[in-house]
């Protein structure tokens, strides 16, 4: 079985500063990767994807994340926050071949300070 | 704009009193997903359609049911719910075909049980 550990349940920084919010995943095969934003009261919103290629996947927002086979990890950056990025962010799985289920991370609040 | 629709977005039921909770897409997805979201916690699978097959997750209780008719249209019914039942229910869909394998969340209903 697949699980995802997001090493953060809450991350606070000051407008303006980087930010990295972590996610280690484990998995006897071969795996997709995802992160999700999710606003308040909203559902959730692809922020990137890795599929294959390079390691380094750029998204939307500016956000970017890298993928680490040999540390099973996929921790997600942004080297300048805003205000509009406060949401809750969510790592996510799947199986490459086989079920199409996403199995989630239990979440980071990431809160941007003045 | 192509997109996941749900109706209500908010919805009020009396303990034990049935409840459907309604999605729509117009994307043409041959996959369609009901998650189930309590507060600060990551969305947890209930079950899939994967075109007209119905893929129920081993916990899911029996409580919750689903329907599918067409491609466009998926319900989650709830037989007699709970005050644990109080959650956001998530609708998401996926074309799991070539490589885009990402899932669209539509904004979720917000159920309230009293």
């Amino acid at each position: 079985a697949q699980s995802v550990t997001q090493l953060d349940s809450q991350v606070p920084v000051f407008e303006e500063a980087p930010v990295e919010l972590r996610c280690n995943y484990s998995s006897s095969v071969s795996v997709y990767l995802f992160w999700y934003v999710q606003y308040p009261n909203q559902g959730l919103q692809l922020l990137l994807k890795y599929l294959s290629g390079s390691t380094l996947v750029k998204g939307i927002n500016g956000f970017e994340a890298e993928f680490n086979k040999s540390q099973t990890s996929f921790h997600l950056r942004k080297p300048s926050v805003h205000i509009s990025d406060t949401a809750e962010y969510f790592c996510a799985v799947r199986l490459i071949q086989g079920a199409q289920k996403l199995v989630f991370g239990q979440g980071t609040r990431l809160t941007i300070n003045p | 704009d192509a997109m996941v629709i749900q109706n209500p977005r908010y919805q009020v039921t009396q303990f034990g009193k049935p409840v459907t909770l309604s999605c729509s897409q117009t994307l043409n997805h041959n996959v369609m997903y009901w998650y189930q979201q309590k507060s600060s916690q990551a969305p947890k699978l209930l079950f899939h359609y994967y075109d007209k097959d119905f893929n129920n997750e081993a916990d899911t209780p029996d409580n919750f049911q689903s329907r599918r008719p067409n491609t466009s249209f998926c319900f989650l019914d709830i037989r007699s719910p709970g005050l644990g039942d109080a959650a956001m229910y998530l609708c998401a869909t996926s074309r799991d075909i070539g490589t885009s394998y990402e899932q669209y969340f539509g904004p979720g209903t917000r159920l309230t049980v009293t």
